[in-house]
């Protein structure tokens, strides 16, 4: 069972800021949240991943509520090459959930 | 250096036919994962190796799947007496326990078509 929702679709114009949201309720104290992305027909590419902080870097940022109950991957600038589905994972032991995931469509 | 590559890329088979699908994970990579992807829905966790301890099974769907990996290198996924519900892409990921993040990196995938 997927331990994260996400809503199914989302649009961003081509040059703004794309914010995806995530909700993961039931984390626990040690699991961390990725984020991964998979481009139409090729395997899953990872992007970001935290436990706490908000991080960064070259690729997306990731924002982390205080409670860690959700979190938003934000991609600054998208780009059309940024459209894919991304996925929002925490890991229960060995195994990561990727979920259905949320597609992105960045819209020149 | 090379990434994740599988074997075959395409695979049409006939309904109760047995098949295999090869995974070639990174060197070094003591982590290795495959998974199941149906179209337009999202990755179906199967099984997990990691290095020589027993593998975590918990995701195969049924007695029909079966999965080998000989130490840290090659991985077979063995799907007996196909069903047309076993069509779908098949996705195996490496990562290195040595890297805090856990990456898992992904093959390109088996497209498995039973027909």
């Amino acid at each position: 069972d997927a331990k994260t929702t996400q809503p199914t679709s989302m649009d961003c114009a081509e040059g703004r800021a794309a914010n995806l949201p995530c909700n993961h309720s039931t984390i626990s104290g040690n699991e961390y949240v990725y984020w991964y992305r998979q481009i139409h027909s090729q395997g899953p590419q990872y992007i970001i991943h935290g436990l706490k902080n908000n991080e960064t870097n070259e690729m997306a940022s990731l924002i982390i509520t205080e409670d860690r109950k959700s979190s938003t991957l934000i991609l600054p600038h998208a780009t059309l090459r940024d459209t894919a589905v991304y996925y929002c994972i925490v890991k229960d032991f060995n195994k990561f959930y990727f979920g259905s995931g949320t597609k992105l469509n960045v819209k020149p | 250096g090379a990434g994740v590559s599988q074997s075959p890329s395409n695979k049409v088979t006939e309904k109760g036919k047995d098949v295999e699908l090869r995974c070639d994970p990174i060197s070094g990579h003591t982590a290795l994962y495959w998974y199941r992807q149906r179209l337009g829905q999202g990755l179906e966790f199967l099984i997990y190796f990691q290095g020589n301890s027993a593998p975590d099974k918990s995701g195969l769907p049924s007695d029909r799947f079966s999965a080998e990996r000989t130490g840290e290198s090659v991985s077979t996924l063995t799907i007996q007496r196909t069903q047309q519900e076993d069509s779908a892409v098949y996705l195996c990921a490496s990562s290195s326990r040595e890297v805090r993040t856990y990456e898992q990196y992904f093959g390109p995938g088996t497209r498995l078509t039973v027909t």
